[in-house]
This record gives structure tokens, sequence and C-alpha cells, in this order.
């Protein structure tokens, strides 16, 4: 079975100040990591997603991920926050064969403050 | 429609009650999850459905839960004889193909709210 854990139910950073969420997870088969975001009333959409290729992935809105296996983790970072960041942000991971749906962390609420 | 549309948005019901929740999802997409947003407790998984072959059933809560997908397409969640502790955002997400071929994006509904008193 597979499943992520998530550091930090809220995390505050002030504008232009370096964003660190950090997940960790669990799988006995190699995974598909993800992170998603979910802006206020809104449905969570893909910021990036890890697939066995390069270790760094880049996504959207300058967000980045590094899988470091040998630490079981998939951090995200930004080097620069901006208010519009402000979201829940959520770590997903699936096994890398078979059919099975995402397993998702408990969330990270991120504020940003001017 | 473009996206994953949900309906209601909002369902307020009695303790007891049965509700349905439907969800249409992306024209084409094979795969289509259930998932429960409940505060502070991230989301939990309910049912899986991929093309034709059986649903994963497997985060179902309870008996009182259950969900199908009609042709391949729309999708209704049922909760009977509500409780309160099934308050929480119901969210449908569709993807073009299932998670275990490639890590297909999810695209999410924007859910539906379910208050029960």
């Amino acid at each position: 079975a597979q499943s992520v854990t998530q550091l930090g139910s809220h995390v505050s950073v002030s504008e232009g100040a370096l964003v660190l969420l950090r997940c960790n997870y669990s799988s006995s088969v190699p995974p598909y990591l993800f992170w998603y975001v979910q802006y206020p009333n809104q449905g969570l959409q893909l910021l990036l997603k890890y697939t066995s290729a390069a270790t760094l992935v880049k996504g959207i809105n300058g967000f980045e991920a590094e899988f470091k296996k040998s630490e079981t983790s998939f951090h995200l970072t930004k080097p620069s926050a901006h208010m519009s960041d402000a979201a829940e942000y959520f770590c997903a991971v699936t096994p890398g064969a078979g059919r099975r749906a995402l397993t998702f962390g408990s969330g990270t609420r991120l504020q940003v403050q001017p | 429609g473009a996206g994953v549309s949900q309906s209601p948005s909002n369902k307020v019901t009695e303790k007891g009650k049965d509700v349905e929740l439907r969800c249409d999802p992306i024209s084409g997409h094979t795969a289509l999850y259930w998932y429960r947003q409940s505060l502070g407790q991230g989301l939990e998984f309910l049912i899986y459905f991929q093309g034709n072959s059986a649903p994963d059933k497997s985060g179902l809560p309870s008996d009182r839960f259950s969900a199908e997908r009609t042709g391949g397409s729309v999708s209704t969640l049922t909760i009977q004889r509500t409780q309160q502790e099934d308050s929480a955002v119901y969210l449908c997400a569709s993807s073009e193909r299932g998670q275990g071929a490639g890590g297909g994006e999810l695209f999410f509904g924007e859910g539906s709210r379910l208050t029960v008193l």
C-alpha cells in the first residue's frame, strides 16, 4: 500500500521568500508522485508530476519538486513566493504499475504575507 | 462543458435521508474517481471506475455508500441514511486514462458540499 505524509498543515511565508512544502511517501513499488493545488472555492489542479524520468520536475507557476529516493521525499519549492500562491497544496502518490487511484496527503495550506 | 461538472454544488439534508451526487466527466475520459474532502483530513479516496472494468470500491467507508457509472460517462454517488459524519465536500475527477498508465493527470470538479443536519 502507498501513502504520503505532508509535514505542516499550515505554512506561512513572506512575499518574495522561499516556499518549501514537505512531502514524504511510502510505496512498496516505484511510485508516481504528484503535487496538486486547490485555490479557494475551486477544484484541484495539477502543479507537477514525477513519473520516473528526471528527478527534478518543473511545474506551473514557477514551482518545482525533486524526487529523492534515498529520503523517500518529494518536496515542493518555489524560490520567491507571490501573493497569488496562497492556496492548499496536496501531495499524492500512486504505484507506477497497476490500476490504482491516487492516494493524497492531508494537505498544506500556504499563506503569503505582504 | 469543457471541464468536470458536479451537481448539486451544495446540498443540505436531514440525518437519515438519502442523497445523490452527480458527476459529468470530461468527454472521452475513461477513468472516473470520487474523493471525499473533510476539514483538516485531506482527500479520502472513495471509488474508481476505469473503462468497462469492475470498479475499485475499496475506499467506500460503509455499505451506505454506493456509486455507479452509466454508459462509461456520468456517475452518481449515493449515500443512504445520511449521518452527520458524512458532511464533507465530495469531489469527482476524471482522467484520460488510468493512473497506472503513465500517470495521467486528474481533472477535478469543484465538488458537491454536503451538510447533514
